[in-house]
């Protein structure tokens, strides 16, 4: 069984300050990716950046960048230079990458937000 | 080039009702996957499409169907709702499901009253 835990449940930070989100996981797959997706209030699940797990480089994305530790399972989301228009719902997702028809598995998410 | 479109936006139903949601891919994708997020939780897989076949199946009740069409949209259908139906409904869109190329839509929120 695939298992996300994101063991924060609320963060805040301050505009244009960096911000970093915690995610665990397990899984017993050789190959697979990890995501994290942002859920602003108008609920549309956007992805913010993906990181596939054979690559050693860590996945960036303009001010998002993730701190992936594979052996530690830990999949974590650095936020530079907050913005307003992160306050979110973050989620890390993990999927096998294996053929076709692979489920995404997420986190209970961490609810982000940047005061001014 | 639309995304992924869900109706509708917002429904309400009563114990024991039935309803129907339904889901458009963005162009180009022939998957759909339909996941359910309760309030204050991170959503989780229902079940997925290809070819008009449920392809896989996440842990949720038979009271859970679905069905794909030809032009590769979908509709997921509740059975005799309960008040634990009660949730965001997300559908997902890829191209051969590949969950690295997955696209959400906006849901559909349900509530049982």
């Amino acid at each position: 069984a695939q298992t996300v835990t994101q063991s924060q449940p609320e963060m805040s930070v301050q505009e244009a300050e960096t911000v970093t989100l915690s995610c665990t996981y397990d899984t017993s797959e050789s190959n697979y990716y990890l995501f994290w997706y942002k859920q602003p209030p108008s609920r549309q699940m956007i992805l913010v950046i993906r990181q596939e797990a054979y690559k050693q480089q860590n996945a960036t994305e303009n001010r998002f960048s993730v701190n992936f530790q594979k052996a530690a399972k830990s999949f974590s989301l650095k936020i530079s230079d907050s913005q307003l228009g992160d306050t979110a719902m973050y989620f890390c997702a993990l999927a096998r990458s294996q053929g076709g028809s692979e489920k995404l598995v997420f986190g209970k998410g961490t609810k982000l937000t940047v005061n001014p | 080039d639309a995304g992924v479109t869900q109706s509708p936006t917002h429904l309400i139903k009563t114990r024991g009702q039935q309803v129907t949601l339904r889901c458009s891919p963005k162009s180009g994708h022939d998957t759909v996957s339909w996941y359910q997020q309760a309030l204050g939780q991170g959503p989780q897989f229902i079940f997925q499409y290809y070819e008009e076949e449920e392809r896989q199946r996440g842990n949720f009740p038979d009271r859970f169907s679905g069905h794909q069409f030809p032009n590769y949209s979908s509709e997921l259908n509740v059975n005799a709702l309960l008040l634990g139906d009660s949730a965001l409904y997300l559908c997902a869109s890829s191209f051969r499901g590949r969950v690295n190329e997955q696209f959400f839509g906006p849901g559909t929120r349900l509530t049982v009253l």
